[in-house]
């Protein structure tokens, strides 16, 4: 079956990068067609898309955080690293990756939160 | 970037009532729109894919409709596990897709 992790550090100080782990299993991000994303939730707010990557190894990012933003993906060890740099207070959040295909994301982790404080 | 707009931000409602949710795009997205509901504390399920397209395993009550930018999710009959916060998605491209600003489904 199709399962997401996300795992990364809880605490992170401003100005820090912050560096997120989403480990999968159930499908090959070599598939034609396959995405991971990456969405975050700060503490009783809305979903914000922040990035995907996508089976050819192209990177798509949130417009106003994109020059923030990296990814990177292993498919030997099917997992995809999202770093943030520059962290502050305002993205205190849950981060979530989830497999995207054809668009829609169907399968998500857990999620993962992260505190920016110092 | 599109922006999404939804309605209401808060519905209070009863069991067995039929719940109209609203998306509005800034611009035209053609179908390419997600719904998704999220209770407290987990992950968003995926409900509806291509404005109209049931995710397997999502009862049949849900259903969405609409194309360009009008968008609608509708449970035709409320029960207790639906109470919940829905969210819509617009892909219409891998560059950008944005999230609307949630309804939260009350019990009234």
């Amino acid at each position: 079956q199709v399962t997401l992790r996300e795992s990364g550090p809880a605490l992170v100080k401003p100005t820090q990068t912050l560096t997120l782990t989403c480990t999968f299993s159930g499908f090959s991000l070599s598939t034609s067609g396959m995405c991971v994303s990456w969405i975050r939730q700060p503490p009783g707010k809305a979903l914000e898309w922040l990035a995907l990557i996508d089976w050819d190894d192209d990177k798509y990012y949130s417009t106003s955080l994109k020059t923030r933003l990296t990814l990177s993906k292993d498919t030997s060890k099917n997992q995809v690293v999202l770093t943030m740099t520059n962290m502050d207070p305002v993205d205190t959040a849950t981060y979530y990756c989830a497999r995207t295909f054809g668009g829609a994301s169907d399968y998500w982790g857990q999620g993962t939160q992260v505190t920016v404080s110092s | 970037d599109i922006q999404m707009t939804q309605s209401p931000s808060t519905l209070s409602a009863s069991v067995g009532d039929r719940v109209t949710i609203t998306c509005r795009a800034s611009q035209s997205i053609s179908s390419w729109l997600a719904w998704y509901q999220q209770k407290p504390g987990k992950a968003p399920k995926l409900l509806i894919y291509k404005a109209s397209s049931l995710e397997s395993g999502v009862p049949s009550r849900f259903s969405g409709s609409g194309s360009g930018t009008e968008f609608t999710l509708t449970i035709s009959s409320l029960q207790p596990d639906d109470f919940a916060t829905y969210y819509c998605q617009q892909y219409n491209s891998y560059s950008a897709p944005t999230f609307g600003g949630g309804t939260k489904v009350e019990i009234k």
